[in-house]
């Protein structure tokens, strides 16, 4: 079945550093691809998305492009900050014949920026 | 627009006890889905529905109930709770759009069973 996985974590980093998180699907057809964000507490924000090959999707500084032939949508960030401390998650959604939209995720990567 | 809601906020059961956990959605969103989500596995889809008055399994949907009488509601049952079931359930919906299904989430409900 599809699956998704991202890097372990946590990831701990300093302000103005660069971020990378990795993600990595697979999918028999043409998933669209997600990166939510989970703040302390609060439920899951969609970040940013692509929904075909080479398609780059950006959000909030943050930017990941679909790649078919690795078959990755990394996350990157030029410059983090202490606000972005947060649990990321990379997910897929596949639209086949079934239609339900499912959302397929990651275990979530857990980055702490520190001043 | 409230969104998507969800009560409680938090629970304790006790074990073999029954609760329902409540959701509604105010944006006229036809898709809706309940997940669980354990520390470190990412989220799990538990039951999801389509419309009014359908619904299916998803990955993990033993020990579970669900019901869709109107688009806005989509109450999760727990028949005989159990430490297993000890998790944050979010529920979400989304109105699909072309290749596109942006799920939006509610805040989550913390659910202790001891």
């Amino acid at each position: 079945g599809d699956s998704v996985t991202q890097m372990e974590g946590p990831v701990t980093l300093s302000e103005e550093a660069f971020l990378t998180i990795n993600c990595t699907y697979t999918a028999t057809g043409y998933p669209s691809l997600f990166w939510y964000v989970q703040y302390p507490g609060e439920g899951l924000q969609l970040l940013l998305k692509a929904t075909k090959a080479d398609d780059k999707g950006s959000n909030k500084g943050f930017e990941a492009t679909y790649r078919k032939e690795t078959t990755s949508f990394h996350l990157e960030k030029g410059s983090v900050q202490v606000s972005d401390s947060a649990v990321y998650f990379c997910a897929l959604s596949e639209f086949g014949s079934s239609n339900t939209g499912k959302l397929i995720f990651g275990q979530g990567t857990t980055l702490q920026v520190k001043p | 627009n409230a969104g998507v809601t969800q009560t409680p906020k938090f629970r304790i059961l006790k074990i073999g006890q029954s609760m329902t956990l409540q959701c509604t959605q105010d944006m006229n969103h036809n898709y809706m889905y309940w997940y669980r989500q354990d520390p470190g596995m990412g989220l799990k889809l538990i039951y999801y529905s389509v419309g009014a008055g359908i619904t299916d399994k998803g990955e993990v949907p033993n020990g579970y109930n669900v019901s869709r009488s109107t688009t806005e509601d989509f109450p999760l049952r727990l028949e005989l709770a159990a430490p297993s079931q000890t998790s944050v359930y979010f529920c979400a919906s989304s109105y699909p759009k072309g290749l596109v299904n942006e799920q939006f989430f509610g805040p989550g409900t913390r659910l202790t069973v001891l």
